[in-house]
């Protein structure tokens, strides 16, 4: 198994600054997943982030507005920059997966902007 | 890529009742897992299930690959099993991106 500590766990930011969410794994995993869940919908992967190597954005997310750090493996960072109330959401951090792993989840860092 | 569909959408029980979930998926799969999110956000591993049967306490989950569905089971129903459940598959085309369905909101009353 495998256990993630993620923070903040809850934020509330002004419109048009920047937040940075941290992700910590208990164990050294090759990817990260970076998720998006806005109000009363299902998960939207935002990355995969691999150790020593770009993110990967999914359709629809830029570097420039999720920049994502993986420094070594058990750690990643996402930011959302330059936040608007459309970014309101839950973001979850994951590992594991990848052809028949168990998949787990940070607590979540529900981010809401005003 | 795969499509993952869950029923009902929306469910409300009283305490006691028992329900079944249900996740379709389009393709095959290596990995099907239920989730549940409780209010604060936080997602539970409930069931790691890409075939067979499993059970844990009030819960259960069959996963039929060869017919491309899974039933989550939940019996005697208690207001903490309110939430949101998810079914998340990994198709076993190699792209190891889990897919998720929309969810199951249940609330369970008093």
């Amino acid at each position: 198994s495998a256990v993630i500590s993620q923070k903040p766990s809850r934020d509330i930011c002004q419109r048009g600054t920047s937040l940075t969410i941290q992700c910590q794994v208990d164990s050294q995993v090759t990817m990260m997943f970076w998720y998006r869940q806005q109000p009363g919908q299902s998960l939207t992967l935002i990355a995969t982030a691999n150790q020593g190597s770009e993110a990967t954005y999914e359709s629809g997310f830029v570097i420039d507005k999720f920049p994502i750090s993986r420094p070594n493996l058990t750690f990643s960072t996402l930011t959302v920059s330059n936040m608007s109330p459309e970014d309101s959401s839950i973001y979850l951090c994951s590992v594991g997966g990848q052809g028949g792993n168990t998949i787990y989840f940070g607590e979540g860092s529900w981010l809401t902007v005003v | 890529g795969i499509q993952v569909e869950q029923s009902p959408p929306d469910l409300i029980l009283q305490e006691g009742a028992n329900s079944t979930l249900r996740c379709n998926f389009s393709d095959s799969v290596n990995n099907l897992q239920w989730f549940h999110q409780n209010p604060w956000g936080q997602l539970i591993n409930l069931f790691y299930i890409p075939s067979g049967t499993k059970q844990n306490g009030r819960l259960s989950a069959t996963t039929v690959a060869t017919e491309r569905y899974s039933l989550l089971y939940i019996s005697s129903s208690q207001t903490t099993d309110s939430g949101v459940y998810f079914c998340a598959v990994e198709g076993s085309g190699g792209s190891y991106i889990p897919t998720f369905g929309r969810g199951t909101s249940l609330i369970v009353h008093p």
